[in-house]
Protein backbone atom coordinates (compact mmCIF):
# COMPACT_ATOMS: atom_id res chain seq x y z
CA UNK A 1 0.00 0.00 0.00
CA UNK A 2 0.73 3.43 -0.34
CA UNK A 3 3.14 4.80 2.21
CA UNK A 4 3.51 8.09 3.63
CA UNK A 5 6.54 9.21 5.99
CA UNK A 6 7.65 12.43 7.96
CA UNK A 7 11.01 13.64 9.54
CA UNK A 8 11.71 14.13 12.24
CA UNK A 9 8.93 12.21 14.66
CA UNK A 10 10.04 14.16 17.27
CA UNK A 11 12.08 17.76 17.32
CA UNK A 12 12.69 19.54 20.75
CA UNK A 13 13.69 23.74 19.78
CA UNK A 14 14.21 26.79 21.57
CA UNK A 15 11.74 29.50 21.04
CA UNK A 16 12.55 31.97 18.55
CA UNK A 17 14.45 29.50 16.10
CA UNK A 18 12.91 27.73 13.03
CA UNK A 19 11.72 23.96 12.46
CA UNK A 20 11.66 22.16 9.28
CA UNK A 21 9.19 18.77 8.69
CA UNK A 22 9.50 17.20 6.01
CA UNK A 23 6.70 15.13 4.32
CA UNK A 24 7.06 12.13 1.85
CA UNK A 25 5.62 9.72 -0.66
CA UNK A 26 7.27 7.05 -0.88
CA UNK A 27 5.93 4.88 -3.21
CA UNK A 28 3.56 6.96 -5.42
CA UNK A 29 3.73 10.60 -6.51
CA UNK A 30 1.63 13.30 -4.92
CA UNK A 31 0.86 16.75 -6.52
CA UNK A 32 -0.77 17.80 -3.50
CA UNK A 33 -0.57 17.20 -0.01
CA UNK A 34 -1.92 18.35 3.53
CA UNK A 35 -1.08 19.88 6.71
CA UNK A 36 -2.61 19.55 9.93
CA UNK A 37 -2.43 20.27 13.60
CA UNK A 38 -3.29 17.93 16.21
CA UNK A 39 -4.07 19.28 19.76
CA UNK A 40 -4.01 16.44 22.40
CA UNK A 41 -6.92 14.04 22.04
CA UNK A 42 -8.51 16.77 19.86
CA UNK A 43 -9.74 16.36 16.04
CA UNK A 44 -7.15 17.54 13.39
CA UNK A 45 -7.39 21.26 12.10
CA UNK A 46 -6.50 21.20 8.63
CA UNK A 47 -3.51 23.84 8.25
CA UNK A 48 -3.03 23.99 4.39
CA UNK A 49 -3.24 22.51 0.84
CA UNK A 50 0.53 21.81 -0.49
CA UNK A 51 0.49 22.31 -4.47
CA UNK A 52 3.44 21.23 -5.87
CA UNK A 53 4.90 23.54 -8.37
CA UNK A 54 2.32 26.84 -6.79
CA UNK A 55 1.88 28.33 -3.48
CA UNK A 56 0.32 26.59 -1.25
CA UNK A 57 -3.40 27.29 0.13
CA UNK A 58 -3.58 28.40 3.71
CA UNK A 59 -7.32 27.77 5.63
CA UNK A 60 -8.62 30.49 7.46
CA UNK A 61 -6.76 31.94 10.55
CA UNK A 62 -3.34 30.13 9.78
CA UNK A 63 -0.57 32.96 9.39
CA UNK A 64 1.46 31.67 5.74
CA UNK A 65 4.25 33.75 7.29
CA UNK A 66 4.75 31.41 9.86
CA UNK A 67 3.77 28.02 8.46
CA UNK A 68 6.00 27.98 5.05
CA UNK A 69 4.62 25.19 3.17
CA UNK A 70 6.95 24.64 -0.06
CA UNK A 71 6.40 21.40 -2.83
CA UNK A 72 9.18 20.97 -4.43
CA UNK A 73 8.99 18.03 -5.85
CA UNK A 74 5.93 15.10 -6.41
CA UNK A 75 7.16 13.59 -3.92
CA UNK A 76 8.42 15.49 -1.21
CA UNK A 77 6.83 19.07 0.88
CA UNK A 78 7.67 20.64 3.33
CA UNK A 79 6.76 22.68 6.57
CA UNK A 80 8.86 25.29 7.96
CA UNK A 81 7.70 26.70 11.61
CA UNK A 82 9.39 30.01 11.54
CA UNK A 83 10.41 31.78 15.01
CA UNK A 84 8.77 29.33 16.96
CA UNK A 85 6.92 29.91 20.17
CA UNK A 86 5.97 27.37 23.23
CA UNK A 87 2.04 28.14 21.54
CA UNK A 88 3.38 26.67 18.35
CA UNK A 89 3.87 23.07 20.22
CA UNK A 90 1.54 20.37 18.81
CA UNK A 91 1.58 17.22 16.84
CA UNK A 92 1.73 17.33 12.82
CA UNK A 93 0.45 15.47 10.29
CA UNK A 94 0.86 15.24 6.63
CA UNK A 95 -1.28 13.03 4.51
CA UNK A 96 -1.39 12.51 0.49
CA UNK A 97 -4.32 11.41 -1.46
CA UNK A 98 -3.60 8.31 -3.90
CA UNK A 99 -4.72 9.43 -7.25
CA UNK A 100 -7.51 7.22 -8.71
CA UNK A 101 -11.09 8.81 -7.85
CA UNK A 102 -11.52 7.09 -4.23
CA UNK A 103 -10.23 10.09 -2.13
CA UNK A 104 -8.71 8.24 0.14
CA UNK A 105 -5.50 9.64 1.73
CA UNK A 106 -2.32 7.98 3.65
CA UNK A 107 -0.94 9.93 6.23
CA UNK A 108 2.72 10.02 7.90
CA UNK A 109 3.52 9.03 11.17
CA UNK A 110 2.91 12.67 13.00
CA UNK A 111 5.89 14.89 14.42
CA UNK A 112 5.49 16.13 17.40
CA UNK A 113 7.15 19.11 17.82
CA UNK A 114 7.90 21.18 21.36
CA UNK A 115 8.87 24.39 21.88
CA UNK A 116 10.97 25.22 25.24
CA UNK B 1 -19.06 23.83 3.62
CA UNK B 2 -19.02 19.68 4.86
CA UNK B 3 -19.14 18.56 8.15
CA UNK B 4 -18.74 15.59 10.58
CA UNK B 5 -20.45 15.41 13.94
CA UNK B 6 -19.59 12.37 16.03
CA UNK B 7 -21.78 12.75 19.03
CA UNK B 8 -19.49 11.00 21.82
CA UNK B 9 -16.21 11.90 23.47
CA UNK B 10 -15.88 8.84 24.61
CA UNK B 11 -17.06 4.91 24.47
CA UNK B 12 -16.75 2.29 26.80
CA UNK B 13 -17.28 -1.32 26.56
CA UNK B 14 -16.72 -4.89 27.81
CA UNK B 15 -14.05 -6.98 25.94
CA UNK B 16 -16.48 -9.19 23.47
CA UNK B 17 -19.06 -6.93 23.55
CA UNK B 18 -20.08 -5.22 20.12
CA UNK B 19 -18.64 -1.48 19.67
CA UNK B 20 -20.32 1.48 18.04
CA UNK B 21 -18.66 4.43 17.56
CA UNK B 22 -21.62 6.53 15.29
CA UNK B 23 -20.54 9.43 12.86
CA UNK B 24 -23.49 12.01 10.83
CA UNK B 25 -22.34 14.01 8.52
CA UNK B 26 -23.04 17.35 6.50
CA UNK B 27 -21.63 17.69 2.69
CA UNK B 28 -23.10 19.14 -0.94
CA UNK B 29 -23.48 16.11 -3.28
CA UNK B 30 -22.62 12.36 -2.89
CA UNK B 31 -20.19 12.20 0.42
CA UNK B 32 -17.08 9.70 0.38
CA UNK B 33 -16.89 8.54 3.99
CA UNK B 34 -13.60 7.00 6.05
CA UNK B 35 -12.88 6.08 9.35
CA UNK B 36 -9.50 6.01 10.82
CA UNK B 37 -8.30 4.71 13.70
CA UNK B 38 -5.17 6.73 15.63
CA UNK B 39 -3.34 5.31 18.60
CA UNK B 40 -1.11 7.71 20.99
CA UNK B 41 1.36 9.51 19.25
CA UNK B 42 1.32 7.89 16.00
CA UNK B 43 -0.29 9.06 12.74
CA UNK B 44 -4.21 8.22 11.50
CA UNK B 45 -4.77 4.67 9.83
CA UNK B 46 -7.24 4.29 7.78
CA UNK B 47 -9.81 1.06 8.75
CA UNK B 48 -12.24 1.85 5.79
CA UNK B 49 -14.19 3.80 3.29
CA UNK B 50 -17.67 4.31 1.59
CA UNK B 51 -17.58 5.76 -1.87
CA UNK B 52 -20.23 3.80 -3.56
CA UNK B 53 -21.94 0.57 -4.11
CA UNK B 54 -23.23 -1.81 -0.92
CA UNK B 55 -24.18 0.45 2.01
CA UNK B 56 -22.39 -2.07 4.68
CA UNK B 57 -18.70 -1.36 4.04
CA UNK B 58 -15.78 -3.99 5.75
CA UNK B 59 -12.39 -2.99 6.88
CA UNK B 60 -9.52 -3.78 8.71
CA UNK B 61 -9.49 -5.80 11.77
CA UNK B 62 -13.21 -6.65 11.56
CA UNK B 63 -14.69 -3.16 11.82
CA UNK B 64 -17.54 -2.59 9.65
CA UNK B 65 -19.47 0.39 8.65
CA UNK B 66 -23.07 1.55 7.31
CA UNK B 67 -23.46 3.97 5.09
CA UNK B 68 -27.33 5.56 5.53
CA UNK B 69 -28.46 8.15 3.11
CA UNK B 70 -31.61 9.10 4.46
CA UNK B 71 -29.83 9.60 7.97
CA UNK B 72 -26.85 10.88 6.53
CA UNK B 73 -24.98 8.60 9.32
CA UNK B 74 -21.70 6.26 9.10
CA UNK B 75 -21.55 4.42 11.98
CA UNK B 76 -18.90 2.40 12.92
CA UNK B 77 -19.26 -1.40 14.32
CA UNK B 78 -17.49 -4.14 15.73
CA UNK B 79 -19.15 -7.36 16.68
CA UNK B 80 -16.94 -8.16 19.41
CA UNK B 81 -14.21 -5.79 20.67
CA UNK B 82 -10.59 -6.47 22.02
CA UNK B 83 -8.64 -4.78 24.31
CA UNK B 84 -6.60 -3.82 21.66
CA UNK B 85 -9.24 -1.68 19.57
CA UNK B 86 -8.71 0.85 22.95
CA UNK B 87 -7.93 4.12 20.29
CA UNK B 88 -9.42 7.13 19.16
CA UNK B 89 -11.42 6.58 15.93
CA UNK B 90 -12.34 9.78 13.84
CA UNK B 91 -14.90 9.74 11.28
CA UNK B 92 -14.03 11.40 7.88
CA UNK B 93 -16.07 13.32 4.64
CA UNK B 94 -14.87 14.67 1.72
CA UNK B 95 -17.25 15.65 -1.82
CA UNK B 96 -16.69 13.25 -4.38
CA UNK B 97 -14.78 15.85 -6.22
CA UNK B 98 -12.30 17.21 -3.69
CA UNK B 99 -9.70 15.55 -1.78
CA UNK B 100 -10.21 18.07 1.06
CA UNK B 101 -11.47 16.04 4.04
CA UNK B 102 -13.51 17.37 7.09
CA UNK B 103 -12.79 15.35 10.56
CA UNK B 104 -15.44 14.66 12.99
CA UNK B 105 -14.06 15.78 16.81
CA UNK B 106 -12.50 11.97 17.74
CA UNK B 107 -14.35 9.62 19.96
CA UNK B 108 -11.97 7.45 22.32
CA UNK B 109 -12.78 4.00 22.75
CA UNK B 110 -11.75 2.28 26.02
CA UNK B 111 -11.98 -1.71 25.86
CA UNK B 112 -11.75 -3.02 29.55
CA UNK B 113 -11.03 -6.61 30.03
Amino acid sequence: GAVVSQHPSRVICKSGTSVKIECRSLDFQATTMFWYRQFPKKSLMLMATSNEGSKATYEQGVEKDKFLINHASLTLSTLTVTSAHPEDSSFYICSAPLAGGSNEQFFGPGTRLTVL
Amino acid sequence: AQSVAQPEDQVNVAEGNPLTVKCTYSVSGNPYLFWYVQYPNRGLQFLLKYITGDNLVKGSYGFEAEFNKSQTSFHLKKPSALVSDSALYFCAVSPSNDYKLSFGAGTTVTVRA
